[in-house]
This record gives C-alpha cells, sequence and structure tokens, in this order.
C-alpha cells in the first residue's frame, strides 16, 4: 500500500514570497490533516479535512495560510506571503474514517514525509 | 483532551527493552493512549494505542496501570533505528495533540 505523498520535500523562499505544499493521501482516505512542525516542538494541527470539507481550522492562520482540497483525494496548502516564523515542516496525513476518531484501528493517521520550509 | 507529561529524554542500550513512561493523571474514562514515534526527517509513525487493557503488537507493547493515570511503552529489544522522538497522546473523539516528546537514543 502505498503512503502519504509530499511534494516538495524542501523548500527556501524568502519573506513576503508565496509557497505552496501538495499532499496525495492514501488511497480511499476520508480524512486529511496539515500539521506544522517548529524546531523542537511536536507537530500541530493546521486543518483537517473530511473528504473536500474542512472539519476544524480553528489553528490555521487564515491572513496568510489557505489550504483546499477540491475533489476529497489530494490537497494544497497555501502560504501567501511568508513570514520568518513560518519556518517549519509542514506534515499531512490522512485516515482512513471520516467523523470523530475514536480508538479504532481505522482511526490511525498516516502521516507523510513532510516539507521542510526555510524562510529567510 | 488530557494533557500528558513525558521525560525529556532517555537513553537505552542496543538489545535491552526499553521503557518509556507517561503520566496522564486527568486522562478521562472514554480518552485513550496513543504512543507515535518520529525518526529523524521522517513524519510521525503509529505504534501502539490502547484503553484499558494492557495491548502488544509487533512493534512494541504498552502497559497501562489500573487507574489508568500513567502508561509505559515498551521496546522490548531497542535497536538502533528505534532512536526516534516517542509522543504519548491522550485522546478522546478528537484530534492528536503532540506534546514535546522523549528523545530516545539507542547506543551500540
Amino acid at each position: 500500500e502505498a503512503g502519504v505523498a509530499q511534494s516538495p520535500r524542501y523548500k527556501i523562499i524568502e519573506k513576503r514570497q508565496s509557497v505552496a505544499f501538495w499532499c496525495n493521501p492514501i488511497s480511499g482516505h476520508a480524512t486529511l490533516y496539515w500539521y506544522q512542525q517548529i524546531l523542537g516542538q511536536g507537530p500541530k494541527l493546521l486543518i483537517q479535512f473530511q473528504n473536500n470539507g474542512v472539519v476544524d481550522d480553528s489553528q490555521l492562520p487564515k491572513d496568510r495560510f489557505s489550504a483546499e482540497r477540491l475533489k476529497g483525494v489530494d490537497s494544497t496548502l497555501k502560504i501567501q506571503p511568508a513570514k520568518l516564523e513560518d519556518s517549519a515542516v509542514y506534515l499531512c496525513a490522512s485516515r482512513e474514517r471520516g467523523g470523530l476518531a475514536g480508538g479504532m484501528s481505522t482511526d490511525t493517521q498516516y502521516f507523510g514525509p513532510g516539507t521542510r520550509l526555510t524562510v529567510l | 483532551d488530557a494533557k500528558t507529561t513525558q521525560p525529556t529524554s532517555m537513553d537505552c542500550a542496543e538489545g535491552r527493552a526499553a521503557n518509556l513512561p507517561c503520566n496522564h493523571s486527568t486522562i478521562s474514562g472514554n480518552e485513550y493512549v496513543y504512543w507515535y514515534r518520529q525518526i529523524h526527517s521522517q513524519g510521525p509513525q503509529y505504534i501502539i494505542h490502547g484503553l484499558k487493557n494492557n495491548e502488544t503488537n509487533e512493534m512494541a507493547s504498552l502497559i497501562i496501570t489500573e487507574d489508568r493515570k500513567s502508561s509505559t511503552l515498551i521496546l522490548p529489544h531497542a535497536t538502533l533505528r528505534d532512536t526516534a522522538v516517542y509522543y504519548c497522546i491522550v485522546r478522546g473523539w478528537g484530534k492528536l495533540q503532540f506534546g514535546a516528546g522523549t528523545q530516545v537514543v539507542v547506543t551500540p
């Protein structure tokens, strides 16, 4: 079974520029997540999709960050304009089931390798 | 969701068992204990989860105390490839909330 794919793996931009990340979840997975991981910290959820709808975007800085999952499959996360503090690894994860997660095996989140963003 | 407390770091000798503690004293009855790990430059990887009974899979064992206020992840025979940050997460019907985790270094 193919895992979660992300691209690019690395990106270096200057502040105030724009950047986009792409994620292709595991086939058939209803739920997709974007996380931000700053160096030395655990991942922080930015946004959660169920199919093509947003479930939770409470931690997404909406003045500069946007995300979409138009066909309920792959997703893009965009930052416009980037700030120095946006330097981080951006992780995508997917989960088979939709709805609320609990303790079932199909609630497990599978993570991609991440995109390391450096803003200069 | 309840918060967890883990040691910042720990070392383990290759071939020995690694016992990773986690305190979650405010856990409620419907919350599960999840463990993920993150190897350098990779995304987090699911290890195991449990509610109240001890659990074992091909990767590890999870021991949850009877009062559910703490748990221990056991890697039975640590290898160099087990060097990673290990996250203990308590979750009910909601999202995963990662703390800083425990940096485990397995040494030859």
